[in-house]
């Protein structure tokens, strides 16, 4: 069965500082995807990025910056000098191998203040 | 990227009554669509996964006569919550797979459904 934990149910700071979101997941597959997904006020949900198992290499968007690490089997998030617009809740995501289903965290609130 | 499209975006119904909830892929083919429940505040929950032109697969403790499920072409998949009740309110999402399976899932905006 697969799990996926996001412990940090909120988190709040203040513009231009630096935010770390957690992601720890469970799987028995040696295949899987793991996702990132931004939900503002309005609903939708929004890609932001998908990793496979196989590519452990951190990934670096703009402001926003990934660390993958098998062994300890987590996938955090990393938003650099935080602006009022990032506020949302933050899915992090995993789907084992044949891209069935997505099993989601149950979310991270980030609340960023001026 | 590939599109995928709700509607309606929100709706209200009085108790008793069925609502139907549309998903379509705007621009790619979906053999496989999923539809998920979320509650405020709280995470996405799958309810049931539907494949063009055979019966979906709902998950535990999901009331098939409750949320009816028809997937009768390769870009459209809908939701009919039948005898709506106030306890159904919730953010309905689906989301598609394209039909090359090159393993992209796409998400429409969310349907809210409020039930007085």
């Amino acid at each position: 069965a697969q799990k996926v934990t996001q412990a940090q149910t909120e988190i709040s700071v203040v513009e231009k500082e630096d935010v770390t979101l957690d992601c720890v997941y469970e799987t028995r597959d040696t295949t899987y995807y793991l996702f990132w997904y931004k939900q503002p006020p309005s609903g939708e949900l929004v890609f932001l990025i998908r990793r496979n198992s196989f590519d452990e290499q951190n990934e670096i968007s703009g402001r926003y910056s990934w660390n993958f690490q098998k062994s300890t089997s987590s996938f955090n998030f990393t938003i650099t000098a935080s602006q009022v617009v990032d506020s949302a809740v933050y899915f992090c995501a995993l789907s084992e191998a044949g891209y069935s289903t997505l099993t989601f965290g149950k979310g991270t609130m980030l609340l960023v203040s001026p | 990227g590939a599109v995928v499209s709700q509607h309606p975006s929100w709706v209200i119904c009085k108790s008793g009554t069925s609502v139907k909830i549309e998903c379509r892929s705007l621009d790619f083919q979906a053999t496989t669509m999923f539809w998920y429940r979320q509650f405020p505040k709280q995470s996405l929950m799958l309810m049931a996964t539907s494949n063009e032109g055979s019966k979906a697969t709902y998950e535990q403790g999901v009331e098939k006569d409750k949320f009816l499920i028809n997937h009768a072409s390769l870009t459209l998949s809908t939701l009919t919550v039948t005898s709506a009740h106030p306890e159904d309110s919730s953010f309905y999402i689906c989301s598609a797979r394209e039909r090359r399976n090159t393993g992209e899932l796409f998400f429409g905006e969310g349907s809210r459904l409020t039930v007085l």
